[in-house]
């Protein structure tokens, strides 16, 4: 069964710090592997995209790293601000549409001062 | 650009009751979605469309209608609303075809049924 497991589940951690936030997916076949960024009442906005040939992709302070062959996704967020408090979410798509996008439940951030 | 805008942001039904949640994007995009996101779970697709009079079932398409009578526009109806209804509702949008294409999602639905 295609699935895109999210780790950790919540996470708070001061203003200034680093976090790494982690995604494994059974999806198969593989096209890609985004990360959204969704605020409170918001709906989710695009981080990165990563196809399989991709190991790393950077978006300011925001660096998602792909591994193909383990399936595992990590999202690294450096020197955290307040606005960084948000859910994650690991997306990955099945085939080469939109039509097989699978969401993760998210992780949810807290960056406290 | 507006991106995507949805209407209304919040809405409260009563069981039976029908509505139709509005979803429109000025992007020229082909490919429009409808998605649903519960506590606890991950957004899933409800219908999605490729296009002006093509459409297709989602994960989720059971008590929903959806129509694309133009680019632009890709309106979810709701035909006898039920408590299992109850959610957050986003549209989203994009460029069809290729690998990098980016979802644009709008600001969201949040529906009540009573």
């Amino acid at each position: 069964k295609n699935q895109v497991e999210q780790s950790p589940q919540s996470l708070i951690i001061l203003e200034g710090k680093n976090c790494t936030l982690q995604c494994n997916y059974t999806v198969s076949p593989f096209s890609n592997l985004r990360w959204y960024k969704q605020d409170t009442g918001r709906g989710p906005v695009s981080l990165t995209i990563m196809t399989f040939s991709e190991n790393t992709k950077s978006n300011g302070r925001y660096t998602a790293t792909l591994d193909a062959d383990t399936k595992q996704s990590s999202l690294h967020i450096t020197a955290s601000q307040l606005s960084d408090s948000a859910s994650y979410i690991c997306v990955v798509s099945g085939r080469g549409s939109q039509g097989n996008l699978i969401f993760g439940k998210g992780t949810k951030l807290s960056v406290k001062p | 650009n507006a991106g995507v805008t949805q209407t209304p942001k919040f809405q409260v039904l009563k069981t039976g009751q029908s509505m139709t949640l509005q979803c429109a994007q000025d992007m020229n995009h082909e490919y429009m979605s409808w998605y649903r996101q519960d506590p606890g779970m991950g957004l899933r697709l409800i219908h999605y469309s490729v296009g002006a009079g093509i459409t297709d079932q989602g994960e989720v398409p059971n008590g929903y209608n959806v129509s694309r009578s133009t680019t632009e526009d890709f309106p979810l109806r709701l035909l006898s609303a039920a408590p299992s209804q109850t959610s957050v509702y986003f549209c989203a949008s994009s460029y069809w075809g290729g690998i990098h294409n980016e979802q644009f999602f709008g600001p969201g639905t949040r529906l009540t049924v009573l």
